[in-house]
């Protein structure tokens, strides 16, 4: 079954932790993204990759880090958590043939006190 | 700047058409996509148009296309109780980049 997964699917900590959070995919897509989404926001992206050791800034990149050290894993990496990156996280994927329709994993809350 | 606009809330009776309205900024954006977000899960990809289409049909759902204006809409037929949801438009930026903007949701409440 084709899936994208994510964990943890529910997180709370505290400022200044370092977390990951991690997606795989079992699509064998080159492309893999990561959303936030906030209310009234919709979803902003925050990195994407085009292909293993191949990242870009999307919109939102301040506070977070990624690698692309494989193609089917695409961590977010917190280094220094902080309140307003309290949000709802979406990692998705897509083969940049055909449409480039994105699929998207089932979603991190996360929440830093 | 990168922007897509959508309205927050919309609200119709079981039955009746909906109709979901998004304009973009990318005129170059060579696939537009709607995405149906339900409660507590991801996105699920509805249904997408290419840009040198006007308009496409699938069953219930009729996405149209106006490039002149960067306009895009969805209308759902016959909406059920089960199409209540956050519908999302989204484009893929093609200038130079390979993001993706996203609007910012339109919450469909459908009453029965």
């Amino acid at each position: 079954e084709a899936q994208v997964t994510q964990n943890p699917r529910y997180l709370i900590t505290v400022t200044g932790k370092k977390l990951t959070v991690t997606c795989s995919q079992n699509m064998n897509h080159e492309y893999m993204s990561w959303y936030r989404q906030d209310p009234g926001l919709g979803l902003r992206q925050i990195y994407y990759s085009m292909n293993v050791e191949v990242t870009d800034k999307g919109d939102v990149p301040e506070g977070y880090k990624v690698s692309r050290k494989e193609k089917r894993n695409f961590p977010l990496i917190l280094e220094s958590p902080s309140p307003n990156q309290t949000s709802l996280y979406f990692c998705a994927t897509a083969s940049p043939q055909g449409t480039d329709t994105q699929y998207f994993g089932p979603g991190t809350r996360l929440t830093v006190l | 700047g990168e922007d897509v606009e959508q309205s927050l809330f919309l609200s119709v009776r079981e039955g009746d058409s909906s109709v979901i309205n998004c304009t973009y900024t990318d005129s170059s954006s060579t696939y537009l996509y709607w995405y149906k977000q339900e409660p507590g899960a991801g996105l699920q990809l509805l249904t997408y148009i290419f840009s040198n289409m006007d308009m496409k049909q699938d069953q219930r759902l009729t996405v149209l296309l106006n490039k002149k204006d960067k306009h895009l809409s969805l209308r759902i037929a016959d909406t059920q109780t089960g199409d209540s949801a956050i519908y999302f438009c989204a484009e893929r930026f093609t200038s130079g980049t390979y993001k993706y903007i996203f609007g910012t949701g339109t919450r469909l409440k459908v009453l029965a």
